[in-house]
């Protein structure tokens, strides 16, 4: 199994609102990242967990919290977000940091209203 | 700041001819890597080379990497309307933690 899912595909929400993104891949891959894309843009890296750590903080504003329940599960919580976040997250794994190829899911299509 | 700075932005040919995009980046890097992203969907890795290689194919696809000029190129022969999409290099630089991906070019195959 190469597959990365993510739900949902499409999210609208409210600035009050607080809402999850989930991320599952079962390829044993032992790194994990969020990325958050806006169009015509290349994807800009947010997080890295590596053997279930946070390993990388992109300097991500704190109405992003991410989560990793488990080598296999990655979340990530939204609170309070602004117009401004609305784009496409991106999760994707990798057998080890950095040196390895990134399997990525097919996103979510975020909208802060 | 950005590694990978590719070239051209745009690149739209004829359905048969072959596409030709270059990424340079800037600092010493352990690989480099090249995805695929079709229009909102995620990235799909496509080919890695290491900064030892020189040259790489796969399929259709053929990665030339020149750690002289931190530069490399990604050849796409007999070009097809899936091919449709963007393009992207991204380096793994050997004292970062993470990839970092250029600006990407958006590849047009007209039938």
């Amino acid at each position: 199994d190469t597959e990365v899912t993510q739900t949902p595909k499409h999210l609208v929400m409210g600035m009050t609102n607080k809402k999850s993104l989930k991320c599952e891949q079962h390829m044993g891959h032992r790194a994990m990242y969020w990325y958050k894309q806006k169009a015509k843009k290349p994807p800009e890296l947010m997080f890295v967990y590596s053997y279930e750590k946070l390993s990388i903080n992109e300097s991500v504003p704190s109405r992003f919290s991410p989560e990793c329940p488990n080598s296999s599960l990655l979340n990530l919580h939204l609170h309070a977000l602004q117009p401004e976040d609305s784009a496409l997250y991106l999760c994707a794994s990798s057998q080890g940091e950095r040196r390895y190829e990134q399997y990525f899911g097919p996103g979510t299509r975020l909208t802060v209203t | 700041s950005q590694q990978g700075e590719e070239d051209p932005q745009a690149l739209s040919i004829q359905e048969g001819e072959n596409a030709t995009m270059n990424c340079s980046y800037k600092t010493s890097i352990n690989n480099l890597q090249w995805y695929r992203q079709n229009s909102g969907r995620g990235l799909v890795h496509l080919i890695l080379i290491r900064s030892n290689e020189r040259e790489k194919h796969s399929g259709r696809l053929r990665v030339t990497l020149d750690t002289s000029k931190k530069s490399s190129s990604l050849l796409i022969t007999a070009s097809r309307a899936a091919d449709t999409a963007s393009y992207f290099c991204a380096t793994a630089a050997f004292l970062a933690q993470k990839l970092v991906f250029g600006q990407g070019t958006r590849l047009t195959i007209n039938p």
